[in-house]
């Protein structure tokens, strides 16, 4: 099966410029998480969806990110207006839902490597 | 709240030897599941292997396997007979266990451990 699809795969924008991020996740998946991985540490969780409901956003930066999954499906991340701290990875993953419950693998896309310049 | 600790930024060992990656974490969860993921150098990343906190078995996937301690908060990943492929950065992660068919939860990840398989 097709795995999770990102892109762009790499940007760089000047500060106080926007940009988006596009994520298709693995057919059927009910789950859509936006994560960012600054160099050097984990991926922190910015966002989760389940189907085109937000689960978890708190640690999302209001201010100037914005995340939506319209239909359920495919999702897009934007950041309005960038700062230099937004350098990173974009990770989108995606994981499905099972009858027996939430299924615990998550299944990671490329992720979109961000340079604020 | 709960955290996730890799001590170990950087690692390395020889092709075919046996290295250990420490894991150490903090909850006052009793149900939650335990993972170790492999991000190799401009790829996805991918689940190694997998702990559910209520089996005392450690988890076993060819030539990984994990020491879980339960009581220590504590889950190291072994790689067997390590190969050149091996290297990568290695995320330990927490996931408190979800509840009924739509749960909701989130993985708490380590700062990861650089693995370096050298030939």
């Amino acid at each position: 099966e097709a795995g999770v699809a990102q892109s762009p795969r790499y940007k760089i924008i000047e500060k106080r410029q926007s940009v988006a991020f596009w994520c298709n996740p693995i057919s059927g998946h009910a789950t859509l998480y936006w994560y960012q991985q600054i160099l050097g540490q984990g991926p922190k969780l910015l966002i989760q969806f389940q189907n085109n409901g937000v689960v978890d956003d708190s640690q999302l930066p209001k201010d100037r990110f914005s995340a939506e999954r319209l239909k359920g499906v495919d999702s897009t991340l934007k950041i309005q207006p960038a700062k230099l701290e937004d350098s990173a990875v974009y990770l989108c993953a995606s994981s499905p839902i099972t009858r027996r419950g939430a299924d615990t693998e998550v299944f990671f896309g490329q992720g979109t490597r961000l340079t604020v310049v | 709240a709960q955290t996730v600790t890799q001590s170990q930024p950087e690692m390395s060992v020889q092709e075919a030897e046996t290295v250990t990656l420490s894991c150490t974490y903090d909850t006052s969860e009793s149900n939650y599941y335990l993972f170790w993921y492999k991000q190799p150098p401009s790829r996805q990343m991918i689940l190694v292997i997998r702990q559910e906190a209520y089996k005392q078995q450690n988890a076993t996937e060819n030539r990984f396997s994990v020491n879980f301690q339960k009581a220590a908060k504590s889950f190291s990943l072994k790689i067997s007979d390590s190969q050149l492929g091996d290297t990568a950065m290695y995320f330990c992660a927490f996931m408190k266990r979800p509840f009924g068919t739509s749960g909701t939860y989130k993985y708490i990840f380590g700062t990861g451990t650089r693995l370096k398989v050298l030939a």
